[in-house]
């Protein structure tokens, strides 16, 4: 596609359930980025995949969280046993490599736990 | 760890006139500096770049300043349009090629006609 795409735009879940969000970055980059926007908040890193290298998992908030990149395309963020505070904005962004480090955001999946 | 400080209150101008946000960081000089836009609801648009050892960029209506000493970036949007009013963000990365981008909170500016 043109741009980035993630699914679904909404979800809303119980708490304790698992939820997974999906992210097709642009076509061709290799960098795929995921953040978490909560009201009122600036984009809090989470995790980085850049190539076939190992991903920066520096940004997870908890073990609850996690990501994969199959292919070296497609993204999913997985998280378990969700919780209130998981309630916000994600957002998938993705960018070339060795280009200047201009980031594409896909319009974001908003997450509300009840 | 990098601390970035963006004016939280919105900013409120009349048409035509000259928008000036700003962005501070704290510790030490990213290699660049970026700016977003948001929009309600939607993902981030990315406007400018400015690399360290650049001074000023521009780009159309916009002008991004960079002061290493003040550590401080200005973002200009001159002859403002309603249609400019949304959330920037100032977001700063350490390495050029690949990297994590660390974003303020953003600042909303309300152009009004």
């Amino acid at each position: 596609g043109a741009g980035v795409s993630q699914s679904p735009s909404n979800k809303v879940t119980e708490k304790g359930k698992d939820v997974e969000l999906r992210c097709d970055p642009i076509s061709g980059h290799t960098a795929l980025y995921w953040y978490r926007q909560s009201l009122g908040q600036g984009l809090e890193f989470l995790i980085y995949f850049q190539g076939n290298s190992a991903p920066d998992k520096s940004g997870l908030p908890s073990d609850r969280f996690s990501a994969e990149r199959t292919g070296g395309s497609v993204s999913t963020l997985t998280i378990q046993r969700t919780q209130q505070e998981d309630s916000a904005v994600y957002l998938c962004a993705s960018s070339g490599f060795g280009q200047i480090n201009e980031q594409f955001f896909g319009p974001g999946t908003r997450l509300t736990v009840l | 760890s990098q601390k970035i400080e963006q004016n939280s209150e919105a900013l409120n101008i009349q048409e035509g006139k000259t928008a000036t946000l700003t962005c501070n960081y704290t510790n030490y000089s990213p290699a660049y500096l970026q700016w977003y836009r948001q929009d309600p609801g939607r993902g981030p648009v990315f406007l400018l770049l400015i690399r360290e050892n650049e001074k000023e960029k521009r780009k159309e209506r916009l002008k991004v300043t960079f002061d290493t000493t003040l550590k401080q970036s200005l973002f200009h949007i001159t002859a403002s349009q309603p249609a400019d009013s949304a959330t920037y963000l100032c977001a700063l990365d350490m390495r050029e090629g690949y990297s994590t981008l660390t974003f303020g909170k953003g600042t909303m500016l309300l152009v009004s006609p």
